[in-house]
């Protein structure tokens, strides 16, 4: 079953507290990206990558990291999670740059306290 | 600068009524994308269409419809005859291919349809 992966799904953690949200996707896209949703502001693009080892920036970065080392896998990364970072993430894949339908992982949401 | 605006931030309908969800972007690029996304309650983003910046043509897919038009820079997405089932949040989205490749969406319009 063609599908994007995320765990954890749910995770509370404590300010300061380095953490890696996973993500996965089985059709072979060259394209993924992170997102935040929050309320009354949408989704907004954290961090993208076209392929392998090609990584930029979306509107809201600061506080995160991503790697790009396999096609499928693109995890997020906080070092130091702070409270304002409290969301629900979403990954999302497709076929290639962002002119494509994106398919989107289950979400995982994340309580910084 | 590019922005998808959705102003509406809530739209309550009765079942059975038309609903029209708005959508106005901003590029100064000449190509790109706009798309419509459906949340429902349990959370999950399914993709409902894409248009490309070349292509005015509007669409129909069932009870959903989608009016692009270039001039107003809009893009806006008709339900008829509403069902309890629309009930969810609707988020346009634009994508530009040029130096970058980002993913712009709107703040959404949550749709509630009554019973």
């Amino acid at each position: 079953e063609a599908q994007v992966t995320q765990n954890p799904r749910y995770l509370i953690t404590v300010t300061g507290k380095k953490l890696t949200v996973t993500c996965s996707q089985n059709m072979n896209h060259e394209y993924m990206s992170w997102y935040r949703q929050d309320p009354g502001l949408g989704l907004r693009q954290i961090y993208y990558s076209m392929n392998v080892e090609v990584t930029d920036k979306g509107d809201v970065p600061e506080g995160y990291k991503v790697s790009r080392k396999e096609k499928r896998n693109f995890p997020l990364i906080l070092e130091s999670p702070s409270p304002n970072q409290t969301s629900l993430y979403f990954c999302a894949s497709s076929l290639w740059q962002a002119n494509n339908e994106q398919f989107f992982g289950p979400g995982t949401r994340l309580t910084v306290l | 600068a590019q922005k998808v605006t959705q102003a509406q931030t809530e739209i309550s309908v009765v079942e059975k009524e038309d609903v029209t969800l708005d959508c106005v972007y901003e590029t100064r690029d000449t190509t790109y994308y706009l798309f419509w996304y459906k949340q429902p309650p349990s959370g999950e983003l399914v993709f409902l269409i894409r248009r490309n910046s070349f292509d005015e043509q509007n669409e129909i897919s069932g009870r959903y419809s989608w009016n692009f038009q270039k001039s107003t820079s809009s893009f806006n997405f008709t339900i008829t005859a509403s069902q309890v089932v629309d009930s969810a949040v609707y988020f346009c989205a634009l994508s530009t291919t040029s130096g970058t490749y980002k993913y712009i969406f709107g703040t959404g319009t949550r749709l509630k349809v009554l019973a």
